[in-house]
Parts: C-alpha cells; structure tokens; sequence
C-alpha cells in the first residue's frame, strides 16, 4: 500500500492529451513539492519533472507537471508511442521523515 | 558522464546477510546527499535509507531499522548497505540514487537485485 495514490492505468492515442493524476495529504504532498519519474520496464526509473513543475535538461515540453492542495498531476501532451512506460509520483513526508512514492501509473499508447 | 553503479545482490536465505556497493562517477560525490530505493517485482520504489554528504548523518524506513546500515567512503567515492537479518519481504532490485538540487533523484544506478528466500 503505497502513501501517494496513484491511478494503476492510464491510455492515450498518439496525438492525444492525457493527465495522470497523485493524491497525498497535508503530512506529504501538502507541505512538499513533487517530483515525477518514469521507468521503461528492466530499467531505472527516471526524473521527469521536479519542484513540482520543472523539467531537467532532456525532458521535452510535453511533459508537465501542477500540484493544488495534497494532489499533484503530470500531464503529457503529443502522446508518442516511447512515452509507454510507467509514471511514478514522489515527494517528502514529514510524519514518515523520508521521501514516499505512489504506486505508479502504467501509460499505455493505444 | 555522470553515473552509479551498484553491486553486490544475490541469493541470500532467510536471516542472511549481504553488503550492497555503490560506486560513484562524473560527479562530486563528497558533496552529495545518498540515497538507496528498493524496488520489489511490480510494485513501486519504496525509500530504504538515506546518508548525508559526510556520513554523520543517517535515516532509515521503518521497515529496515535496525537491519540494515548506510555508509560511505568519499575517498572511494562509494556508497554501501549493510542488509542483516534479511527476510522474504526484503526480495527488491536494491538502487542507489543521488538527491540533487532539485529535490529529487536526479541520479540513478542500474540496480542489483537482492533475492531473500530458502
């Protein structure tokens, strides 16, 4: 059972639009900033958006990242085929004093 | 190029012990903060322990204090996990990962896989 809740599936046409959504509460995502990651299957996972909305150098301007509240959401706009991946949410945790992490989001690109 | 390399998992049984190795390169690791995440088959990453740049300070997850002790050796440029006492439930691919600037894990290794069983 993971602290931040995230949908387990999500799925999109090349082209399309779509959100994948986290929800936390006050003690994590309330009091923090977000960070997203994104795993292909055998690999690391890796960053995609940090503070919330910033991406590193690499990650194209398809991807973005909001918070409001205890929930944070990345968006991902130009679906491509490569983004078919899994989508994790993670931020800090003052009750648990360390960083926690959602339960994941598998991206499908139909 | 930046990069981590962890090794050191492998098959160990209930009780056993194992020591994970990190090895730092392209960065300046004495300045950095050092985390492991594990990862169980199918599930999400779930934060293990974290060391501050010089070693003094240490946190833990619940689930592993007491079992388990994050190190490091700067002039190594090396990160370690000391794993005692492991149980099934420990059965994860073991990652370290650098806490950058940004507030996230903006450096990850490849992973080693830890199996706990008889």
């Amino acid at each position: 059972q993971s602290v931040l809740t995230q949908s387990p599936s999500a799925s999109g046409t090349p082209g399309q639009r779509i959100t994948i959504s986290c929800s936390g509460s006050f003690s994590n995502i309330g009091g923090n900033t977000v960070n997203w990651y994104q795993q292909f299957p055998g690999t690391a996972p890796q960053l995609l958006i940090y503070r919330n909305s910033q991406r590193p150098s690499g990650v194209p301007d398809r991807f973005s990242g909001s918070k409001s509240g205890t929930s944070a959401s990345l968006a991902i706009s130009g679906l491509q085929s490569e983004d078919e991946a899994d989508y994790y949410c993670s931020t800090w945790d003052d009750s648990l004093k360390g960083p926690v992490f959602g339960g994941g989001t598998k991206l499908t690109v139909l | 190029e930046v990069q981590l390399e962890e090794s050191g998992g492998g098959l160990v049984q209930p009780g056993g012990s194992l020591r994970l190795s990190c090895a730092a390169s392209g960065f300046t690791f004495s300045t950095s903060y050092m985390h492991w995440v594990r990862q169980a088959p199918g599930k999400g990453p779930v934060w293990v322990s974290r060391i501050n740049n010089d070693g003094s300070m240490t946190t833990y997850a619940d689930s592993v204090k007491g079992r388990f002790t994050i190190s490091r050796d700067n002039a190594k440029r090396t990160l370690y996990l000391q794993m005692n006492s492991l149980r099934v439930e420990d059965t994860s691919v073991y990652y370290c990962a650098r806490f950058g600037s940004g507030a996230a894990f903006d450096v990850w290794g490849l992973g080693t896989m830890v199996i706990v069983s008889s």
